[in-house]
């Protein structure tokens, strides 16, 4: 299942500075988009997600982009903390299935170096 | 603030044997789910649960698999006849109210290892 991929396994940058992770996906029937953050032993938090009548959404340090025409979301964290680092997924739903099953991409592992 | 929580943390369980995974969803949600992540893969969608049935169900999640709310408070996911290929996190997740655009919060998991 390809529908949605994250290209990049690992992000490495320095405490204060941008994190931007990428995420695409294929399924033009996707219609709301989510970030969540993963720590170890523990599950998926939910950060920021946003429907695909907008372009951005804005939380605190996080922001996430849409461009609907490329097929490709991203994720913002400014300024990048060492609590940052963690595994990142991009999931994502669509208005045709009606249990509203989220799609995962396989994550990728952000580190923020003090 | 509010949380999913599951239980066991950890199940070992012998091949070919029943198990039985809990979860309390988040008490003002109505929509249900499971998912699981084999090790080094993607997390995967099993089901999804609303009004006491299932509204969508994956390949994965065949007569091996059901689904329950046995009381007010409990969603359960019961694998019988175990595989070694079950051997995964499994994750349960609630959302809602609305369940359209809702985001889904997640327990910390159950870890199943089948030997």
């Amino acid at each position: 299942d390809q529908q949605v991929k994250q290209n990049s396994p690992s992000l490495s940058v320095q405490e204060g500075r941008i994190s931007i992770l990428n995420c695409d996906y294929t399924n033009s029937m996707f219609d709301y988009f989510l970030w969540y953050k993963k720590y170890p032993a523990e599950g998926p938090t939910f950060l920021i997600s946003i429907s695909s009548i907008k372009d951005k959404n804005e939380d605190g340090r996080f922001t996430v982009f849409l461009n609907k025409s490329a097929k490709h979301l991203s994720l913002h964290i400014v300024p990048s903390q060492p609590g940052d680092s963690a595994v990142y997924f991009c999931a994502a739903s669509s208005w045709e299935t009606s249990g509203s099953r989220l799609t995962f991409g396989e994550g990728t592992q952000l580190t923020v170096n003090p | 603030e509010p949380e999913v929580t599951q239980t066991p943390s950890h199940q070992v369980t012998q091949m070919g044997q029943e198990v039985i995974l809990r979860c309390v969803p988040i008490s003002n949600h109505l929509y249900f789910y499971w998912y699981r992540q084999i090790l080094g893969q993607k997390v995967e969608f099993l089901v999804s649960f609303y009004n006491n049935e299932i509204s969508e169900k994956s390949e994965i999640f065949d007569d091996q698999f059901s689904v329950e709310r046995p009381d007010g408070s409990n969603f359960t996911l019961k694998i019988r006849s175990t595989k070694l290929e079950d051997s995964a996190m499994y994750f349960c997740a609630s959302s809602g109210p609305s369940g359209v655009n809702q985001p889904q919060h997640f327990g910390d998991g159950t870890r199943l290892s089948i030997l």
